[in-house]
């Protein structure tokens, strides 16, 4: 069975300084890695996904398959990033999502 | 376009009693899928629908609960009967079905079991 593993429930960063959300899954088949987010009050949203290589809000996140991980990376918080961040997989070709557990930021202005 | 409506938003019942929860998904959107999210957890998938099939219900415990799409398009969850853990957000997502296609999620219900 798939599993993401995000091993920081909590991470509290100053505003400008750089944030990195880890996540490690599990290898199963062809993964296909995913970031979603949570801002407060609205509902969960998916970020960037791997097979993308895109930028979002700021935000990138590369696979890394010899240590399975897709950190997410951002070189310079900004107050609104402050959020509930999830680290999801899904094997290629299959819809269904497996969820991390989630990382609640917490940008220090 | 309108997002996935979920209703209600709010629900608290007693051990034991039933409750039932429904989702109405973006227009066209062809798959649904039902999560349950317990406090400090990721969301869990329950079932995922194709249309009016079941593709996946592997971690529905069917002893009480179950979902039924009618037609394609509106679902709903039922819980019949309660137990305290089953106290959690209840998550509607829906997707045109597409590899690698994004999910779109609704509010949530939340359920609190006393």
């Amino acid at each position: 069975a798939q599993r993401v593993t995000q091993p920081e429930k909590l991470l509290s960063v100053f505003k400008g300084a750089p944030v990195e959300l880890k996540c490690n899954y599990s290898y199963s088949g062809s993964p296909e890695l995913f970031w979603y987010v949570q801002y407060s009050r609205q509902r969960l949203q998916l970020l960037l996904r791997h097979i993308s290589r895109e930028s979002i809000k700021g935000f990138t996140a590369d696979l890394n398959k010899g240590e399975t991980s897709f950190h997410l990376k951002k070189p310079f918080a900004q107050e609104e990033d402050s959020a509930m961040y999830y680290c999801v997989s899904s094997n290629f070709g299959n819809e269904k999502l497996t969820f991390g557990t989630g990382t609640r930021l917490t940008i220090i202005p | 376009e309108a997002g996935v409506a979920q209703s209600p938003r709010y629900k608290i019942i007693e051990k034991r009693q039933s409750v039932a929860f429904w989702c109405n998904p973006i227009s066209g959107h062809a798959t649904l899928y039902w999560y349950q999210q317990i406090l400090g957890q990721g969301p869990k998938l329950l079932i995922q629908f194709q249309n009016n099939g079941v593709v996946d219900d592997s971690q529905l415990p069917k002893d009480r609960f179950s979902a039924e799409r009618l037609k394609g398009v509106d679902s709903t969850l039922k819980i019949q009967p309660a137990k305290l853990e089953d106290s959690a957000v209840y998550l509607c997502a829906s997707s045109n079905g597409q590899l690698s296609n994004e999910q779109y999620f609704g509010p949530g219900t939340r359920l609190t079991v006393t």
